[in-house]
């Protein structure tokens, strides 16, 4: 049973515009999530994280916000660029005993155009 | 430069000549993972190591095999390929075995078992 959902499987963004990216979850053990970035060909990067106990972390372009009472979190980039044009993963995890699994979202597309 | 890196990155064969995936980290991490991502299914987690010769079943362990004989190699052993093996694989690896350690990922091993 998917614990992390991406519901949009793709968006389109206009360059210099912000892009909002969602996810939701499931489990309310996760106490970290993550957010990646994946070219084609290439492996997932990590782009930015929060812990459970914050509602905001922001490095530069990229800022996630987080909603425990909602289970909702999402990634802005704000202004987008071409090159932010990939494939964007939610991720979580919690607990030694899931040897802190990353429990992936389904990814969604984002396409920046000029 | 810090990297992870599998071999080979693709791969075709038959069902039942067992084969090797290697995975190789330049950072001195702890923790290293594999993963399986399949369409509509994300990414899952096969087997985890949180230091040499400690390794842990992830989500979907099935007809794999790993082991951690030292700090910077980990591969993954599919004794007896089945076709429902095809996928793509990531090996990742984090400095320390803890919950939000963004984990690095590799580029990928595309298998196809016929």
């Amino acid at each position: 049973d998917q614990q992390v959902k991406q519901n949009s499987p793709s968006l389109s963004v206009q360059e210099g515009r912000i892009s909002i990216l969602n996810c939701d979850y499931t489990n309310s053990m996760f106490d970290y999530f993550l957010w990646y970035k994946k070219y084609p060909a290439e492996g997932p990067t990590f782009l930015i994280s929060i812990s459970s106990i914050k509602d905001k972390n922001e490095d530069g372009r990229f800022t996630v916000f987080l909603n425990k009472s909602a289970k909702h979190l999402s990634l802005h980039i704000v202004p987008s660029q071409p090159g932010d044009s990939a494939v964007y993963f939610c991720a979580a995890s919690y607990g030694v005993n899931s040897g802190y699994a990353l429990n992936f979202g389904k990814g969604t597309s984002l396409l920046v155009t000029p | 430069e810090a990297q992870v890196t599998q071999n080979p990155r693709y791969l075709i064969t038959v069902t039942g000549k067992k084969l090797t995936v290697t995975c190789s980290q330049n950072m001195n991490h702890e923790y290293m993972s594999w993963y399986r991502q399949d369409p509509g299914l994300g990414l899952r987690q096969i087997y985890y190591s949180m230091n040499v010769e400690v390794t842990d079943k992830g989500d979907v362990p099935e007809g794999y095999k790993v082991s951690r004989k030292e700090k910077r190699n980990f591969p993954l052993i599919l004794e007896s390929p089945s076709p429902n093996q095809t996928s793509l694989y990531f090996c990742a690896s984090s400095f320390l075995f803890r919950s939000g350690e963004p984990q690095h990922f590799g580029d990928g091993t595309r298998l196809s078992i016929l």
